[in-house]
C-alpha cells in the first residue's frame, strides 16, 4: 500500500532555532513530492520537488528530495514565531488517476 | 485571480439535514477534489474529478455524492448528515498533469448536531 510518513509528528522550538522536518515514502509510481504549511485555514503551497539532490529554496525555507532514500527533508533557518503551522508532505502518484497521498504532518510550534 | 473559492465557510446542521458544499475555480484546472480533515487523520479524500462529466471516489466516499457538469464547478453534497461528518473540508484544484501544485479553497468547517 503507498504511503507517505513524516516525523517528528510535533515539534517545540525556540525562537532561532533550524529545525528539520522528515518526509519518507513508499509509492509505487512516483511523480513529485509537495510540501505545504497549513496554519489556521487551508494549507499553502511551498516546494515541489521532482528531481534528486536539487535543492529548492524560498527565504528561510529550502527542501531537497533524496530518490535513493525514498525521502525528502524540509529545513527552517532562524525560526520564527510565524513559522508555527502544520507542515504536510504528499507525494503525487503517476498513475492514471494522479492522485496525491498525503502524510500526517508534523505540527511545528515556536515559542518567543 | 480568485483561485478556489468555497462556500459557506461556517455551517451548523442537525442530523439527517442535507446540503451542498459549493466549490468554483478560475484556473481551468481539470482536476478538482473534495477532502476532509480531522484531528490525527490528515487529509483523507472524499471525491474527485479529473474533467466534466467526470467524477470517481477516494477513500471515504461513504454519505457524500458530487458532480462535474462544468470545469469550473464542483459541488459536495452530504445526503443525510450524521455526526461523524463533522470536520473541516478543503476544496482543491489542480492541473492534471501535476505540472503545477495543487490549489486549495479556505475551507467549510462544518458541525453536526
Amino acid at each position: 500500500e503507498d504511503k507517505v510518513v513524516q516525523s517528528p509528528l510535533s515539534l517545540v522550538v525556540h525562537e532561532g532555532d533550524t529545525v528539520t522536518l522528515n518526509c519518507s515514502y513508499e509509492v509505487t509510481n512516483f511523480r513529485s513530492l509537495l510540501w505545504y504549511k497549513q496554519e489556521k485555514k487551508a494549507p499553502t503551497f511551498l516546494f515541489m520537488l521532482t528531481s534528486s539532490g536539487i535543492e529548492k529554496k524560498s527565504g528561510r525555507l529550502s527542501s531537497i528530495l533524496d530518490k535513493k532514500e525514498l525521502s525528502s527533508i524540509l529545513n527552517i533557518t532562524a525560526t520564527q514565531t510565524g513559522d508555527s503551522a502544520i507542515y504536510l508532505c504528499a507525494v503525487l502518484w503517476a498513475g492514471n488517476n494522479r492522485k496525491l497521498i498525503w502524510g500526517l504532518g508534523t505540527s511545528l510550534a515556536v515559542n518567543p | 485571480n480568485a483561485g478556489v473559492t468555497q462556500t459557506p465557510k461556517f455551517q451548523v446542521l442537525k442530523t439527517g439535514q442535507s446540503m451542498t458544499l459549493q466549490c468554483a475555480q478560475d484556473m481551468n484546472h481539470e482536476y478538482m477534489s473534495w477532502y476532509r480533515q480531522d484531528p490525527g487523520m490528515g487529509l483523507r479524500l472524499i471525491h474527485y474529478s479529473v474533467g466534466a462529466g467526470i467524477t470517481d471516489q477516494g477513500e471515504v466516499p461513504n454519505g457524500y455524492n458530487v458532480s462535474r457538469s462544468t470545469t469550473e464547478d464542483f459541488p459536495l453534497r452530504l445526503l443525510s448528515a450524521a455526526p461523524s461528518q463533522t470536520s473541516v473540508y478543503f476544496c482543491a484544484s489542480r492541473d492534471t498533469g501535476g505540472r503545477q501544485p495543487q490549489h486549495f479553497g479556505d475551507g467549510t468547517r462544518l458541525s453536526i448536531l
